[in-house]
């Protein structure tokens, strides 16, 4: 496989359930993002691994909780999700340099939805 | 967070017809990148602007970074069908990547 991969591509989930977002990049990226993606709203950036250490957390709530064993591999651990929660959760990875951030490379998404 | 704003939100043309697509911002960044997403898939890369004044051409497309490095365009001459997308752009800084809203464009056959 090539570029970046997210599993599942359709979640659907009670408040009570937890579950857990995949995403695996086969581009030799040092960096990987998770963003949130909802109608009408711009991207939100929600978590940042930079060499699988995490850099940055914008004021995501506790229900959500990031994982990065190792540089192309990252999860997003999901429990007691609220409807407001449903959005498309996009995965991407990029090569940081000294030239700053390059381009990023998406996933196809997954589209979770909270009943 | 370095907001960006996209306009317009929507717009929908026929096949062969002009359109511009802004993004603007009060902050400057280090680069501006422009991505299309289509339905069912994640963004992908058009363009990244580096210097300020910068005009890039892709085919029929247009990018354009503002002098002061706050704001860009995009114009699509003569648009197609395939042209069809949401269209963002995304502001460099601090090694992340900060999004506008986006703008929907429809071409009608």
């Amino acid at each position: 496989e090539t570029g970046v991969t997210q599993t599942p591509r359709h979640l659907v989930m009670g408040m009570t359930n937890k579950k857990s977002l995949k995403c695996e990049q086969h581009l030799g990226h040092n960096a990987m993002y998770w963003y949130k993606q909802s109608a009408k709203k711009p991207l939100e950036l929600m978590f940042v691994y930079n060499f699988k250490e995490q850099t940055e957390n914008n004021s995501v709530p506790s229900r959500f909780s990031p994982e990065c064993p190792n540089s192309s591999h990252l999860f997003l651990h999901l429990h007691t999700l609220q409807p407001e929660d449903s959005a498309l959760y996009l995965c991407a990875s990029s090569q940081v340099g000294r030239e700053g951030i390059g381009e990023l490379f998406f996933g196809e998404g997954s589209r979770l939805t909270v009943l | 967070t370095q907001l960006l704003e996209q306009s317009p939100q929507f717009l929908s043309i026929q096949e062969g017809e002009n359109l511009t697509v802004y993004c603007n911002s009060s902050s400057v960044f280090s680069s501006l990148q422009w991505y299309r997403q289509e339905p069912g898939e994640g963004p992908v890369l058009l363009v990244t602007v580096v210097t300020g004044g910068e005009v890039k051409k892709l085919k029929r497309l247009t990018f354009q970074f503002g002098d002061a490095r706050k704001d860009s365009s995009l114009h699509i001459t003569a648009a197609q069908p395939g042209d069809t997308g949401l269209y963002l752009c995304a502001g460099a800084y601090d090694y992340k990547l900060s999004f506008g809203a986006g703008t929907t464009v429809t071409v009608r056959a």
